[in-house]
């Protein structure tokens, strides 16, 4: 067990729709860092929060967002969903030093349908 | 702009024999920590091994070592005696502003 917990573990919605994907880092870990994997692919940044701000943006779409609350869990919203969103969406944690290793939750599998 | 670049999409090696995986990156930052992780079919990403660039020693966590040459910016992962058990696949990250990642090779272990 990692620390970090992602949730939901599932989620199926209609092309269109809204969702949103939750993720609790680790006690203590300041910084939040979210990715989508795709079929066969490699993990590509979306974003980074650290202490509530974002800190750093990869190659996330205008219909996605994200933001990282007071008590650091961080919400990705992901809004007028097409079927290539369908994607594991992976947060991960980290104390927010460079010399420290990123733990990950167990992803969000979602299906865009 | 920060680049990982892994050049083997797929490794097979033998039960008990050792491999390595290739990982090159590029980066303007005089800081940086490089990391391999291993994703197993069930998907969750597992932590190995963690090399920071001012480290002269390369990594060892158990079986697994990274060949870090830093002139030539690579930061390889060597396991050893490998296991039926490592068969997965395995990313190459780095961290400086980002923490991104390769595109990964996948490994599969022979009996």
């Amino acid at each position: 067990d990692s620390g970090v917990t992602q949730t939901p573990k599932h989620l199926i919605t209609a092309t269109g729709q809204r969702v949103t994907l939750r993720c609790s880092p680790r006690s203590g870990d300041l910084s939040v860092y979210w990715y989508q994997q795709s079929l066969d692919q490699g993990l590509q940044f979306l974003i980074h929060y650290y202490n509530g701000e974002e800190r750093a943006k990869g190659n996330i779409l205008e219909r996605f967002s994200a933001q990282q609350f007071p008590d650091l869990h961080s919400e990705l919203n992901l809004s007028s969903l097409e079927l290539g969103d369908s994607a594991l969406y992976f947060c991960a944690s980290t104390l927010g030093h460079q010399n420290t290793e990123a733990f990950f939750g167990q992803g969000t599998r979602l299906t865009v349908v | 702009a920060q680049k990982i670049t892994q050049t083997q999409p797929g490794m097979f090696v033998q039960e008990k024999e050792a491999v390595t995986l290739d990982c090159t990156y590029d980066t303007s930052d005089q800081s940086y920590g490089l990391f391999w992780y291993k994703q197993p079919s069930s998907g969750e990403m597992i932590f190995l091994i963690y090399q920071g660039s001012y480290d002269e020693q390369n990594a060892t966590e158990g079986r697994y070592s990274l060949n870090f040459q830093k002139a030539r910016k690579s930061a390889n992962l060597v396991i050893s005696a490998s296991q039926l058990g490592d068969s997965a696949m395995y990313f190459c990250a780095m961290r400086g502003g980002k923490l991104i990642f390769g595109q990964g090779t996948e490994l599969s272990v022979k009996p």
